[in-house]
């Protein structure tokens, strides 16, 4: 039982070039999360999938674009990287418990763009 | 945006002593609330969740949560070196799902 899985654990981009993170989880939950972690600016949602088939927005969506492939996987890419989005990416997935839904993290990419 | 505020700290406490920390939240709607650990470098690893008022204990944790005064507490008891690290407070938001962070509470438990 892996958990939360991503890929790449890090990457260097030139502006302008584009990539995709992979997310995977084994733990059968519904909801699964892109998050960015920046220095003093702490953990921001950047897309989110309630359940497979779903997608909606977080709070800093602009540049990104997400796929739920299928239950277990969820990228997040990255069309034309920019210097500031420079951060440590993670991924999250929840069950839902009926009193909340417990977020469970992957390790995290680090992404450097040049 | 709803906001989860937490002191940046450092919060530094000797060993075996009771480290206190504290979060506000601005929406009164929410319904679930988190404390997680961040090692500097790794990802964030729950520690407590607590979903009504009053206290949650679990171990040397304790998490309190006051919706009236919106406000989320967590104490560690017997604080060892090994709890330093950054504490993150997170929210439910307007899904239900996603979760609002504080940017986090750094502790440091000297020896």
């Amino acid at each position: 039982n892996a958990g939360v899985t991503q890929t790449p654990k890090f990457q260097v981009l030139k502006t302008g070039q584009s990539m995709t993170l992979q997310c995977a989880q084994d733990m059968n939950h519904n909801s699964m999360y892109w998050y960015r972690q920046d220095p003093g600016m702490g953990l921001r949602l950047i897309y989110y999938s309630a359940s497979e088939g779903t997608t909606d927005k977080g709070e800093v969506p602009n540049g990104y674009n997400v796929s739920r492939l299928n239950k277990r996987e969820f990228s997040l890419r990255l069309e034309s990287a920019a210097p500031s989005q420079t951060s440590v990416y993670f991924c999250a997935s929840s069950g839902w418990s009926g009193t909340g839904a417990t977020q469970y993290f992957g390790p995290g990419t680090r992404l450097l763009v040049l | 945006q709803k906001e989860v505020e937490q002191n940046s700290g450092p919060l530094s406490v000797p060993e075996g002593a009771i480290a206190s920390l504290n979060c506000t939240y601005s929406d009164r709607g929410s319904q679930s609330f988190f404390w997680y650990r961040q090692y500097s470098g790794k990802s964030p690893e729950l520690i407590m969740s607590i979903y009504s008022n009053g206290d949650k204990e679990d171990g040397r944790f304790t998490a309190q949560l006051n919706k009236a005064s919106q406000y989320v507490s967590l104490l560690i008891r017997d604080s060892q070196p090994s709890d330093s690290a950054t504490y993150l407070c997170a929210v439910t938001g307007n899904s239900g799902y996603a979760l609002n962070f504080g940017k986090g509470t750094s502790l440091l438990v000297t020896p």
